[in-house]
């Protein structure tokens, strides 16, 4: 089966733009779905971006998801950084099985 | 409103037995499969099974068959996770998630958090 790859950790500003990466080790990036989660400290996660692009009802738009066949990745753009984003993200996706990526720890400072 | 609501925390000794619970609501049970995640303390999230309560289809990770057993009873909307002899390195977080695709939950349990120490 295939891997996700997260940066362990990124950081930025409130009011900034962060993307996170999440890299697939072998197979297309595009053949199939990715999922984005955020988790808060001490709650489940919860889907802001679903079917690589698609943004559940009560995200608001500053979260968009997007791949790239070149670099075989998926990112989670969030734009307008609130302190609220602070959070642990995490990729999915499927091939046979599910798979998480790693996850990564927003920081926002 | 969808709803999967766990069973409460456990503390458990090395070698004993434990089955906690996800029932679900707000939608038609046995027309979603089910999904268990483990994430272990301070870690990321890992997938251990599926299972489909219409036919109770179920799927394991590689990483988790054999060590654990997934069911469920279509007749209450619940799901089950169960260990026959549970190690310390069974501590861990476990959610429970409706899959309404392949490579996708879309609503998640509040998380079972199961603590093995002697």
């Amino acid at each position: 089966n295939f891997m996700l790859t997260q940066p362990h950790s990124v950081s930025e500003s409130p009011g900034k733009t962060v993307t996170i990466s999440c890299t697939r080790s072998s197979g297309s990036i595009a053949s199939n779905y990715v999922q984005w989660y955020q988790q808060r400290p001490g709650s489940a996660p919860t889907t802001v971006i679903y079917e690589d692009n698609q943004r559940p009802s009560g995200v608001p738009d500053r979260f968009s998801g997007s791949i790239d066949s070149s670099s075989n990745s998926a990112s989670l753009t969030i734009s307008g950084l609130k302190t609220e984003d602070e959070a642990d993200y995490y990729c999915q996706s499927y091939d046979s099985s599910e798979v998480f990526g790693g996850g990564t720890k927003l920081t926002v400072l | 409103e969808v709803q999967l609501v766990q069973s409460g925390a456990e503390v458990k000794k090395p070698g004993e037995s434990l089955k906690i619970s996800c029932k679900g609501s707000g939608y038609s049970f046995t027309s979603y499969w089910i999904g268990w995640v483990r994430q272990m303390p301070g870690k990321g999230l890992e997938w251990m099974g599926i299972i489909y309560p219409g036919d109770s289809d179920t799927r394991y990770s590689p990483s988790f068959q054999g060590q654990v057993t997934i069911s469920a009873d279509k007749s209450i909307s619940t799901a089950y996770l169960q260990w026959s002899s549970l190690k310390a390195s069974d501590t861990a977080m476990y959610y429970c998630a409706r899959r309404p695709a392949a490579g996708r939950f879309d609503y998640w349990g509040q998380g079972t958090l199961v603590t093995v120490s002697s």
